[in-house]
């Protein structure tokens, strides 16, 4: 198993610019998340999916929007990228809730200049 | 609002000691706090989760503690090793864990020194 899986590694953009970050799982997993880490502030949470075409919004969800067409795949969307959206992502996804870990990605690092 | 607070931010150790990293949660009802480690550049890889219904786990030379009552939980680590240098988080479910969305703390940065 890959586990969680994440493109790109590395982004710049400009502002303004727009951008898909991917995510895939080969686990099966019905839960899938996506979290920002910016320095010294802990993992915010941005959006998350219970399921092929369910997604919900987390703590942190304006300038982004999502899509779970399938069980392996949940992209990120950035419409309109802004200098506050710099950050790393992770994208983490878990077999159910309440009791299971979840199983994070390697992390995208995006700058917006 | 479930609130996560982690002290110290960092700590530094020399080789061989044990050390303990503390993280404290506002609303005792979780089901279960989990603790991660992260190193530079990569993402978290889950080291304990203990269950409300546990007051500890262990998995080699780290155990985890977990009091609900006062919103505490303890990572003691035994006989440190450089290789233990990273970032360690704790995290709670929010609202009770029906979706398993987590709740960091900003985590603690623990460096030892051979």
């Amino acid at each position: 198993n890959a586990g969680v899986t994440q493109t790109p590694k590395f982004r710049i953009l400009k502002i303004g610019q727009s951008m898909t970050l991917q995510c895939t799982q080969d686990m099966n997993h019905n839960y899938m998340y996506w979290y920002r880490q910016d320095p010294g502030m802990g993992l915010k949470l941005i959006y998350y999916s219970v399921g092929a075409g369910i997604t919900d919004k987390g703590e942190v969800p304006n300038g982004y929007n999502v899509s779970r067409s399938t069980t392996e795949d949940f992209p990120l969307r950035l419409e309109l990228a802004a200098p506050s959206q710099t950050s790393v992502y992770f994208c983490a996804s878990s077999y159910s809730a309440g009791i299971d870990t979840q199983y994070f990605g390697p992390g995208t690092r995006l700058t917006v200049l | 609002k479930q609130e996560v607070t982690q002290i110290p931010a960092a700590l530094s150790v020399p080789e061989g000691e044990n050390l303990v990293l503390n993280c404290s949660f506002t609303d005792s009802a979780i089901y279960n706090l989990q603790w991660f480690r992260q190193d530079p550049g990569k993402g978290l890889t889950s080291l304990l989760l203990i269950q409300s219904s546990q007051r500890e786990q262990t998995s080699g030379r780290l155990n985890a503690s977990l009091d609900k009552s006062s919103g505490r939980s303890t990572l003691y680590i035994a006989a440190s090793q450089p290789g233990d240098s990273a970032t360690y988080l704790c995290a709670v479910p929010d609202y009770g864990g029906a979706t398993n969305k987590l709740i960091f703390g900003t985590g603690t940065l623990l460096a030892v020194q051979p």
